[in-house]
């Protein structure tokens, strides 16, 4: 069982509004304040796409955001487009310092679009 | 731009030990940054592996720190990562990722090489 839970699979048609969830599910992570979300296409490798919770590196579309509430952290992809079917996986470190951190992934989330 | 580049034996027998490494280009492991291992069986979810600091700070996933040693190379600009004892529950892609000083995310990832352990 996974620190952070996402929910395996989420679905919707093109132009269409769609949100993951990953929910922080272990005390191991002590700071909740650094998710980040990737999104991985089939035989490429993960590609960043929100860090520290909801900011956007230069280059990802806005169509993409970050955002958290209590022990949930959200990805929110709106306009939903074909080239967004992909995995996305949202991560977070443990303890969150410079000198003493691991990391732990959620379990992925397969998104389809209709 | 930062180039990651996996590479590894692509087979390895049940029992030895598994050895990576992964050559940076575009920028130098010296610095400022930290140089980590993530792994993903196939059809299955990433796992993070270890990363390190080119001074020497290493981390490890406490599941496989008794098998995992991970270096670096400032001569060769090469990270390396060692895993012992190896099964099939190893198999997996191994990527190579990079993280800058004080941010929390792999913004840099390799291609990933393949290992499948089987006799």
């Amino acid at each position: 069982q996974s620190a952070l839970t996402q929910p395996a699979s989420v679905s919707g048609a093109p132009g269409q509004t769609i949100t993951i969830s990953c929910t922080r599910t272990s005390s191991d992570i002590v700071t909740y304040n650094y998710v980040s979300w990737y999104q991985q296409h089939p035989g490429k490798a993960p590609k960043v796409l929100i860090y520290d919770v909801s900011s956007r590196p230069s280059g990802v579309s806005n169509r993409f955001s970050g955002s958290k509430s209590g022990n949930t952290a959200s990805l929110t992809i709106s306009g939903l487009q074909p080239e967004d079917e992909a995995d996305y996986y949202c991560t977070s470190c443990t303890s969150c310092t410079r000198s003493s951190t691991t990391w732990v992934f959620g379990g992925g989330t397969k998104v389809t679009v209709l | 731009q930062v180039h990651l580049q996996e590479s590894g034996p692509g087979l390895v027998m049940p029992s030895d030990t598994l050895s990576l490494t992964c050559d940076v280009s575009g920028d130098s492991i010296r610095s400022g940054k930290w140089w980590g291992w993530i792994r993903q069986p196939p059809g299955k979810g990433l796992e993070w592996i270890a990363y390190m600091y080119y001074s020497g700070s290493t981390y490890y996933n406490p599941s496989l720190k008794s098998r995992i040693t991970m270096s670096v190379d400032t001569s060769k600009n090469q990270v390396s990562l060692n895993l012992r004892s190896v099964s099939a529950v190893d198999t997996a892609i191994y990527y190579c990722a990079r993280k800058r000083d004080y941010e929390y995310y792999f913004d840099s990832w390799g291609q990933g090489t393949l290992v499948t352990v089987s006799s």
